[in-house]
């Protein structure tokens, strides 16, 4: 069974527009998160993190928003730009128990349509 | 070269084939990491290694056998797969010791393809 859910296979989100991408988790232990971006025949690289401590965590036009009375995590990108399109992964991890493991979402596929 | 290079980028292989996946990484780390991402699954963590030791064997089946030579090289040596090992094989390095909290920097992946 999927630990890290995004239930949303796609997105399109017009340029200048805010673009919601949306993970939800079923794993409590999870204290740690993650989003990464992936090209095509590109790597995934990283984009921002979040721990359960805090609520928000912000890097320019990226922020990402936990509620972990929810089990929910959701990356905001404001304003969206073309280049933003791109697969996005939401990746949790059980950082406390000194875990290796990031557990990925299946990701969202974003277009940017100019 | 910069960042994590991965070689080869496509590879067709038969079950009795002998291959093997090469990753270098240029970042002066000391950590890496192999990824296996099948169609329409996540990506899922095959092995970790940690200042050339591994340190993660995530249940992976032992027709596939890594290799640390040095903290810049990392292998994927692959014998008699399946085809449901078809897929893209990523290989990911960080600052040690790894987790979650150091940053990983992907390469490009081998698509891979078992007849």
């Amino acid at each position: 069974d999927q630990q890290v859910k995004q239930n949303s296979p796609s997105l399109s989100v017009q340029e200048g527009r805010i673009s919601i991408l949306n993970c939800d988790y079923t794993n409590s232990m999870f204290d740690y998160f993650l989003w990464y971006k992936k090209y095509p025949a590109e790597g995934p690289t990283f984009l921002i993190s979040i721990s359960s401590i805090k609520d928000k965590n912000e890097d320019g036009r990226f922020t990402v928003f936990l509620n972990k009375s929810a089990k929910h995590l959701s990356l905001h990108i404001v304003p969206s730009q073309p280049g933003d399109s791109a697969v996005y992964f939401c990746a949790a991890s059980d950082a406390g128990a000194g875990s290796y493991q990031l557990t990925f979402g299946k990701g969202t596929k974003l277009s940017v349509i100019p | 070269e910069t960042g994590v290079t991965q070689t080869p980028r496509h590879l067709v292989m038969g079950m009795t084939n002998k291959k093997s996946l090469k990753c270098e990484q240029h970042l002066g780390h000391n950590a890496m990491y192999w990824y296996k991402q099948s169609a329409k699954k996540p990506l899922e963590l095959m092995f970790v290694y940690s200042l050339e030791e591994r340190v993660e064997n995530n249940s992976v089946p032992s027709r596939f056998s890594p290799e640390c030579p040095n903290s810049s090289h990392l292998f994927l040596h692959l014998h008699t797969l399946q085809p449901e090992d078809s897929a893209l094989y990523l290989c990911a390095s960080s600052q040690a010791p790894p987790g979650p909290r150091e940053t990983q920097y992907f390469g490009p992946g081998t698509r891979l393809l078992v007849l």
